[in-house]
């Protein structure tokens, strides 16, 4: 099977921009979480989603948004950007076929630079 | 709320040398916990996992783990490592309540000198 697959790998924008970020989950996994990476904050989990609704929240301001689709790709957008959103975000997705905490499989993220 | 602390951010050993990264986790119930590794520019791969049952976990490329509920702490190590073990890795514990959601630790940088 193939992985994950994040598009872009890389990105640039400038602030008061808005950005959306894809994921491709794993074939036939329904849950998709999307995390945050900096250097200064780590890992920080965003949101996840299993069959196009969101089922866990993170403690991001309302700029933050996903969804899912019926394919389960998922999408997040970021609008209004502002520097410190400069980060790595990663997608893990996972086949859920055990309810909860099951394996999340990781892409190799996105890289968006704020200027 | 649930959170890991990983003692160590930095990490160097030599190669063949045994290694033991720390973790700690603060969770109200039985925890379900991992030990992801990341290299530099890729995503995180998961090395071994503890839902329950046994409290040493084996893992892939050698590693293992121990949850010690008295301690609350879940460690990683690996007898012999190996020039390319170098990396950064991470303690994470699972959410309750449903859904795949993680709680990371802030990492250890894994340096192996040759």
């Amino acid at each position: 099977k193939a992985g994950v697959t994040q598009t872009p790998r890389y990105l640039i924008k400038t602030r008061g921009q808005q950005v959306t970020l894809s994921c491709s989950p794993i074939s036939g996994h329904r849950s998709v979480s999307w995390y945050q990476q900096t250097p200064g904050q780590g890992l920080q989990f965003l949101f996840e989603y299993f069959s196009e609704t969101q089922r866990n929240k993170g403690n991001f301001p309302g700029r933050f948004s996903g969804r899912q689709f019926s394919n389960s790709r998922s999408e997040m957008n970021v609008s209004t950007l502002e520097l410190g959103d400069s980060a790595l975000y990663l997608c893990a997705s996972s086949d859920a076929s055990g309810g909860n905490n099951n394996e999340q499989f990781f892409g190799p993220g996105t890289r968006l630079t704020v200027l | 709320a649930q959170s890991v602390t990983q003692p160590d951010i930095h990490i160097t050993v030599s190669e063949g040398a045994s290694l033991e990264l720390r973790c700690n986790y603060s969770y109200g119930a039985t925890p379900y916990l991992f030990w992801y590794v990341q290299s530099p520019g890729q995503g995180l791969q998961l090395l071994l996992k503890y839902f329950s049952g046994d409290t040493l976990v084996q893992g892939i490329k050698g590693f293992e783990a121990e949850f010690k509920r008295s301690q609350s702490s879940f460690n990683l190590r690996k007898p012999s490592v190996h020039w390319s073990d170098a990396a950064e890795y991470f303690c994470a514990v699972g959410a309750a309540g449903g859904g795949n959601k993680l709680t990371f630790g802030t990492g250890t940088q894994l340096k192996v000198e040759l």
